[in-house]
C-alpha cells in the first residue's frame, strides 16, 4: 500500500512569491492535515481538510490556504512568501473512523530567500 | 488547549540496550489519544505507537512500549534492544476530538543517538 506522497520534495522561492504544495493521502483516507516544521518552532498545525471541506486551521495568517479535491488529495497555497515561511511542510492523512491517527508524508522543504 | 512537554532534548543509548524517553502532557479532556512519532534524518515522520486514554493497558509494538500514567499525565516510550536504525528525533504528541478537530499537538522532540 502506497503511503502519503508529497510534491515537490524541495522548493526555493523568493520573498513575495506564491507557492503550491501538493499531497496525496493513503488510499481510503479522507482527512488531510498540514503541519509546518520550522527551525526553533517545532511542529505546528496548519490546516485540516475532511470530505472536501476545511474543518479547522491553526494560528496562521490567511495567506496560508488550501483545498481538498474530490479524490481527497490536497493543495497548500502560501501567498506573499516571507523569510520565516522557510520550513518543512508535512502532510498527513487519516481514516474517516480514526481521524486522530495520522500518517505522514515525506514533506516538502521550502526555502524562501 | 493541550500541551506536550519532552524534557530531554538529547539522549544516547548503547546498541542492544534499553532506553526510555519521557513525555508529559496537560489536557482537560477525558477522551484523547497519545502518540510517539519517529523522524529519522530522512525527515519522514513515522508513527511508532498509539495509546487511547481510556485504555489502561500500555500499548506495545515489538521493541517499543509505553508507560502510560494517566493520573500523572505521563507517557514515556521504552525502546528495548536498541538498534542503529532507531537513531532519530522522537516526538510525543497528543490529539483529542474537542471542537471536532483532531490535530496533533507535538512536544519539542528528543534526539536519540545509538552508539555502536
Amino acid at each position: 500500500e502506497a503511503g502519503v506522497t508529497q510534491s515537490p520534495t524541495h522548493l526555493i522561492k523568493t520573498r513575495g512569491q506564491q507557492v503550491t504544495l501538493r499531497c496525496s493521502p493513503i488510499s481510503g483516507h479522507t482527512s488531510v492535515y498540514w503541519y509546518q516544521q520550522a527551525l526553533g518552532l517545532g511542529l505546528q498545525f496548519l490546516l485540516w481538510y475532511d470530505e472536501g471541506e476545511e474543518r479547522n486551521r491553526g494560528n496562521f495568517p490567511p495567506r496560508f490556504s488550501g483545498r481538498q479535491f474530490p479524490n481527497y488529495s490536497s493543495e497548500l497555497n502560501v501567498n506573499a512568501l516571507e523569510l520565516e515561511d522557510s520550513a518543512l511542510y508535512l502532510c498527513a492523512s487519516s481514516l474517516f473512523r480514526s481521524k486522530e491517527t495520522q500518517y505522514f508524508g515525506p514533506g516538502t522543504r521550502l526555502l524562501v530567500l | 488547549a493541550q500541551t506536550v512537554t519532552q524534557s530531554q532534548p538529547e539522549m544516547s543509548v548503547q546498541e542492544a540496550e534499553t532506553v526510555t524517553l519521557s513525555c508529559t502532557y496537560d489536557t482537560s479532556e477525558s477522551d484523547y489519544y497519545l502518540f510517539w512519532y519517529k523522524q529519522p534524518p530522512s525527515r519522514q515522520m513515522i508513527l511508532v505507537i498509539r495509546q487511547e486514554a481510556y485504555k489502561q493497558q500500555n500499548a506495545t509494538e515489538n521493541r517499543f512500549s509505553v508507560n502510560f500514567q494517566k493520573a500523572a499525565k505521563s507517557f514515556s516510550l521504552k525502546i528495548s534492544d536498541s538498534q542503529l536504525g532507531d537513531a532519530a528525533m522522537y516526538f510525543c504528541a497528543s490529539a483529542y476530538s474537542g471542537a471536532g478537530s483532531y490535530q496533533l499537538t507535538f512536544g519539542k522532540g528528543t534526539k536519540l543517538s545509538v552508539i555502536p
